[in-house]
């Protein structure tokens, strides 16, 4: 089956460390999406990319950082200066449907700062 | 930048009720879609409708993208469609980047 693969589900992460999410698809999409949504809110763009070693910030870079090297891989790290990492994290694609960009996303994945 | 607002933020229905929810937005867009996020956080595409209207089962979709707005109705509503309901657009001047209303959290007593 066709889908987007995050890992891991939950994460805890003490004060100042690096941390990883996976992000994983097999669609063979182009487009790539990390969001963040917070406890009752909607979901906000960290950082998106339309093809392979190409990727540009959204509304809340800072403090994020992401790679793009090969079309089914865009891992997202959080960094120790995400002042807020607490969140649940989305990875989506797109698929390219009459011209729009139809959105699928991935289960999330769950970090909590200890 | 473009704004999404969502009414109403939050809903309870008694199982079978219908209901109307809505997605104003501030400026044109090419893309509209609407989302279901279930209690465990999946977001599932319900509709890609930039105009128009489009039926699936008991939802139904309608974009009148001249007066920027879009309605989502839900038929003899069921204890699986709670979750928060998302509308999500594409600006016109920004390809590939849709921005998220802040949802409808939908409540379904048996």
């Amino acid at each position: 089956d066709g889908g987007i693969t995050q890992s891991p589900k939950y994460l805890f992460r003490k004060e100042g460390q690096n941390v990883t999410l996976s992000c994983e698809q097999n669609l063979n999409h182009d487009a790539m999406y990390w969001y963040r949504q917070d406890p009752g809110q909607g979901l906000r763009l960290i950082y998106y990319s339309q093809i392979v070693n190409d990727f540009q910030k959204g509304d809340i870079a800072e403090g994020y950082s992401v790679s793009r090297e090969k079309k089914e891989s865009f891992p997202l790290t959080v960094t120790s200066a995400q002042k807020n990492p607490t969140a649940f994290y989305l990875c989506a694609s797109t698929e390219d449907v009459s011209g729009a960009n139809v959105l699928t996303f991935g289960a999330g994945s769950r970090l909590t700062v200890l | 930048g473009i704004q999404v607002e969502q009414s109403p933020p939050d809903l309870i229905l008694q199982e079978g009720a219908n209901s109307t929810l809505r997605c104003n937005f501030s400026d044109s867009v090419n893309n509209l879609q609407w989302f279901h996020q279930n209690p465990w956080g999946q977001l599932i595409n319900l509709f890609y409708i930039p105009s128009g209207t489009k039926q699936n089962g008991r939802l139904s979709a309608t974009t009148v993208a001249t007066e920027r707005y879009s309605l989502l109705y839900i038929s003899s509503s069921q204890t699986t469609d709670s979750g928060v309901y998302f509308c999500a657009v594409e600006p016109r001047d920004s390809s590939y980047k849709l921005i998220f209303g802040s949802g409808t959290r939908l409540l379904v007593r048996p």
